[in-house]
């Protein structure tokens, strides 16, 4: 049973351009969550999802990223027009539930450096 | 989430146990406790989970005090593997399954 896949693993782009990241749950799990972790910080929730619906994004920028589950494929996190301080690892989580007692499985992660 | 204080590092011999503490003085009735370790910037690996009983699963045991205040992970016989910074985590079903990641605690196995 595959667990969270996460790709790229490492992304590099320059400013100005768009970050795409891409995660899909684990086999049976319909909701995505993901966290940023900046250099030398902790882990910080940015949005939670459903197949076709955010449940809860108030960790996420304002400006500049978004995200989405549809109802085939990946969940995507996008950041428009990239700056230096966007640099950092971002994880992905799936859980089979939406409620705080179902474990949350990670992926490896995707380190996004922004030149 | 109730908020919770964890030593930022501690050492253990390889072989040993490893007993890492958390406080969570403000928990509430309905909030787990929740024990998770990132091994060098990989992804965050669930450990174990505990309401008010203790717990214990193939990778360690969760030791609640009775009034639920505080906490203690048990790796029962430490490996250099086991080197992570581990984060204990209060969480409230109804939070809408948010983890809130604190500075956690740097375990480092020594040989």
């Amino acid at each position: 049973n595959a667990g969270v896949m996460q790709n790229p693993r490492h992304l590099v782009r320059r400013r100005g351009q768009e970050a795409r990241l891409r995660c899909s749950p684990m086999k049976g799990h319909s909701h995505v969550y993901w966290y940023r972790q900046l250099p030398e910080e902790g882990l910080k929730f940015m949005v939670y999802l459903q197949k076709e619906n955010i449940i809860d994004e108030s960790g996420m920028p304002k400006e500049r990223f978004s995200a989405e589950f549809p109802k085939e494929g990946p969940s995507i996190l996008r950041i428009q027009q990239v700056v230096r301080g966007d640099s950092a690892a971002y994880f992905c989580a799936s859980s089979p539930r939406g409620i705080s007692t179902d474990t949350q499985y990670f992926g490896p992660g995707t380190r996004l450096t922004v030149l | 989430d109730a908020k919770t204080t964890q030593p930022p590092s501690m050492d253990c011999a390889e072989g040993r146990a490893a007993n890492l503490p958390c406080n969570h003085s403000t928990i509430s009735g309905n909030e787990y406790v929740y024990w998770y370790r990132q091994i060098h910037s990989q992804g965050p690996q669930y450990i174990i989970h505990g309401l008010k009983n203790n717990e214990t699963n193939e990778m360690a045991s969760l030791i609640i005090t009775e009034d639920r205040k505080s906490s203690t992970l048990i790796l029962p016989h430490a490996t250099l593997r086991d080197t992570a910074v581990y984060y204990c985590i209060a969480s409230e079903e109804t939070s809408g399954s948010r983890l809130t990641f604190g500075e956690g605690t740097q375990l480092t196995v020594n040989p």
